[in-house]
């Protein structure tokens, strides 16, 4: 079956540019996406990219693709301790019968040390 | 705010009993998952209703089922409880399949 792979953590300073990596191994994936989760709440979808798209930035946030590697990556610019989070990367995966099934990585906690 | 609620927010129980999830999707979400994050398996998918009817399942045990009711509001039960289920408990609900709501998550405790 389908898999998304994430290192486990990440430290970084304030201040510093954080890049979370991502590989995947479906290669019918539609979008892909970068969900954060806060402590002690759900998930929250951060941003998303279409699979046919190599680059998309929002803010301090931007997400590169390498669909013939399979690799998703987001770099978080000027890195803030509010940005501490798990950051889980998620592949949606082409239609079948009728249904799209998303898979979500283990997800990396960022630590942003002050 | 997602949109979503989960009740109840934590749950104790004892090995070998049943409890109750429950789910309000957001208005006018049709769908809706089911997640269970635990430290050493990470978020896994259970299982997916559309609309009242079972969609997909991912890694949902025998011993666990739900269904979606015509208000559209989901329950999972979780039956002959053991330690090992103890794990936060995620709803989340979505229009196109696209973008994915999640709620604040039931806490599970099995002593």
């Amino acid at each position: 079956g389908e898999d998304v792979e994430q290192s486990l953590f990440l430290s970084v300073r304030e201040g510093d540019s954080s890049v979370i990596n991502c590989t995947y191994t479906d290669s019918s994936s539609t979008y892909l996406y970068w969900y954060k989760q806060e402590p002690g709440a759900g998930l929250q979808l951060l941003t998303y990219i279409f699979s046919n798209m190599d680059m998309k930035q929002d803010q301090r946030l931007t997400v590169l693709l390498n669909k013939k590697d399979k690799h998703l990556s987001l770099r978080i610019a000027d890195t803030q301790t509010g940005d501490s989070a798990i950051y889980f990367c998620a592949e949606k995966g082409a239609n079948s019968g009728g249904y799209q099934k998303v898979t979500f990585g283990t997800g990396t906690k960022l630590q942003v040390i002050p | 705010d997602s949109g979503v609620t989960q009740t109840p927010k934590h749950l104790i129980t004892a090995t070998g009993q049943r409890v109750t999830l429950r789910c309000s999707p957001r208005s006018g979400d049709l769908s809706v998952y089911w997640y269970q994050q635990s430290l050493d398996q990470g978020l896994q998918f259970l299982i997916q209703y559309y609309n009242g009817e079972e969609r997909a399942k991912g890694n949902i045990l025998e011993r666990f089922s739900a269904q979606q009711f015509p208000d559209l509001h989901s329950e999972l039960n979780l039956s002959s409880l053991e330690l090992g289920d103890s794990a936060l408990y995620f709803c989340a609900s979505s229009v196109s399949g696209h973008e994915q709501f999640f709620g604040p998550g039931t806490r599970l405790t099995v002593l």
